[in-house]
């Protein structure tokens, strides 16, 4: 079983539509990113939560909420979907240790938004 | 402003030989380099890392080489195998648990 899940996997909505995507990690890490891909613009931060009371905004969470239902749960909120969000986003957990800033990613959620 | 930049969004290489990826930083608060590699329809995975107090890592077929006066990071893939061909990612941390990811170069290994 893969250790960080993402729902749904694909996703048409339209425009002004709210729509959530979930992830779920069973790697027991506390730390827990959104990401998403636009091409040749790589990954870019979101949200991330360092535990289950830590919100934090990235360098591109305009338009972007987050909740942290517990320590496995990280969620993304659209409130109001827009063309312009259209991309790939994914989830990805870190933990502790030597390996800190190693991060592991779910298989992403391809969003359109028409 | 991208912190973290891959200038070479492509590279084609025959099967054996050798791949060069490149990735320049800007953000001296830098000290821990990762490079990822992504296949179609799933989530990046940590391929190779290195620490600014090294200059060189080696795992395998993958080496990673770090010019910290030039900013200026390479991961070379000898010998390329099909299964190489993916997109490559440079990451960068600056010890806050955040990684700032470049754009990407997409491999792609020849017979």
């Amino acid at each position: 079983d893969a250790d960080v899940t993402q729902t749904p996997r694909n996703r048409i909505t339209k425009t002004g539509k709210r729509i959530m995507l979930e992830c779920s990690q069973t790697k027991g890490h506390d730390r827990m990113y959104w990401y998403r891909q636009d091409p040749g613009l790589g990954l870019r931060l979101i949200y991330y939560s360092f535990d289950v009371k830590d919100i934090n905004k990235g360098e591109i969470s305009d338009g972007y909420s987050v909740s942290r239902q517990a320590q496995a749960k990280f969620s993304l909120s659209l409130e109001s979907a827009i063309p312009n969000q259209t991309a790939l986003y994914f989830c990805a957990t870190s933990g502790v240790g030597r390996d800190y800033n190693e991060q592991f990613f779910g298989p992403g959620t391809r969003l359109t938004v028409l | 402003d991208q912190q973290v930049k891959q200038n070479s969004p492509s590279l084609s290489v025959q099967e054996g030989r050798i791949s060069i990826l490149n990735c320049d930083y800007t953000n001296s608060m830098f000290d821990y380099f990762l490079w990822y590699k992504k296949y179609p329809a799933e989530g990046p995975t940590f391929l190779i890392s290195i620490s600014s107090i090294k200059d060189k890592n080696e795992d395998g077929r993958f080496t990673v080489f770090l010019n910290k006066s030039a900013k200026h990071l390479s991961l070379h893939i000898v010998p390329s195998q099909p299964g190489d061909s993916a997109v490559y990612f440079c990451a960068a941390s600056a010890r806050d648990y955040k990684l700032s990811f470049g754009a990407g170069t997409t491999v792609t290994v020849r017979a």
